[in-house]
């Protein structure tokens, strides 16, 4: 079974930057078959999708967080990684990452997800 | 406030029937037939139910099922058991290639 965990600073100062890793299970971030993503949730909301990236081909973002968004993908190491520029404390989420169930149509539904990590946004 | 609209809260018996509604705009639930139904228990990964409106991924129980009419999308969760009590989400594609989700509805078994 697929297992997704993310890692990274549980908080980050105003202004700076949230840095974020992915760290898939197997190798199957190399395929062509998948998108990878983040979702994330702030206290007490719903679910917000970030943006998703392939191995290879186009990312996509929420148009809301273009500007300040950074997906990558290492498959050296079997990661993928999400970059935020200045944030700010409406940034403080639970942010997921999450595996889409193929490409094309599928690319839309995210089959296995990571447990999530809490962000604070705070000085 | 999130794209989709969801009610807050629907509860129901244990065996009974219970549908979550998820609406938004043409522009995403109307426009396109890729609406996604996700179940999450607080502390653990989310976990897909429905995808494309009605399909199940291997392993989901018949007991989920999804369907649209215009604008609005639905989960249906027949015989409800207690292990059903949980947070679900629908999303959805969005024109523009966007995703979208609703902001959660709980769901309690009485």
């Amino acid at each position: 079974q697929l297992q997704l965990q993310e890692s990274g600073p549980g908080l980050v100062k105003p202004s700076e930057t949230l840095s974020l890793t992915c760290t898939v299970s197997d190798d199957s971030i190399s395929s062509d078959d998948y998108f990878w993503a983040w979702i994330r949730q702030p206290p007490g909301r719903g679910l917000e999708w970030i943006g998703s990236i392939p191995y290879r081909g186009m990312t996509y973002y929420s148009p809301s967080l273009r500007s300040r968004v950074a997906l990558s993908v290492d498959t050296f190491n079997n990661q993928f990684s999400l970059k935020v520029n200045s944030v700010i404390a409406a940034d403080t989420a639970v942010y997921y990452c999450a595996k889409s169930l193929g490409r094309g149509e599928s690319s839309r539904a995210f089959d296995f997800w990571g447990q999530g990590t809490m962000v604070t946004v705070s000085s | 406030q999130s794209a989709l609209t969801q009610p807050a809260s629907v509860s129901g018996s244990p065996g009974q029937s219970i549908t979550i509604s998820c609406t938004g705009t043409r522009s995403d639930v109307g426009g396109y037939n890729y609406v996604s139904w996700y179940q999450h228990h607080p502390g653990k990964a989310p976990k897909l139910l429905i995808y494309e409106v009605t399909n199940r991924p291997s392993g989901i129980s018949l007991r989920f099922s999804g369907s649209k009419s215009g604008n609005t999308a639905s989960l249906t969760i027949s015989g409800l058991q207690a292990e059903d009590e949980a947070d679900y989400y629908c999303s959805s594609y969005k024109y523009g290639d966007s995703l979208v989700f609703g902001g959660g509805t709980k769901v309690t078994v009485l």
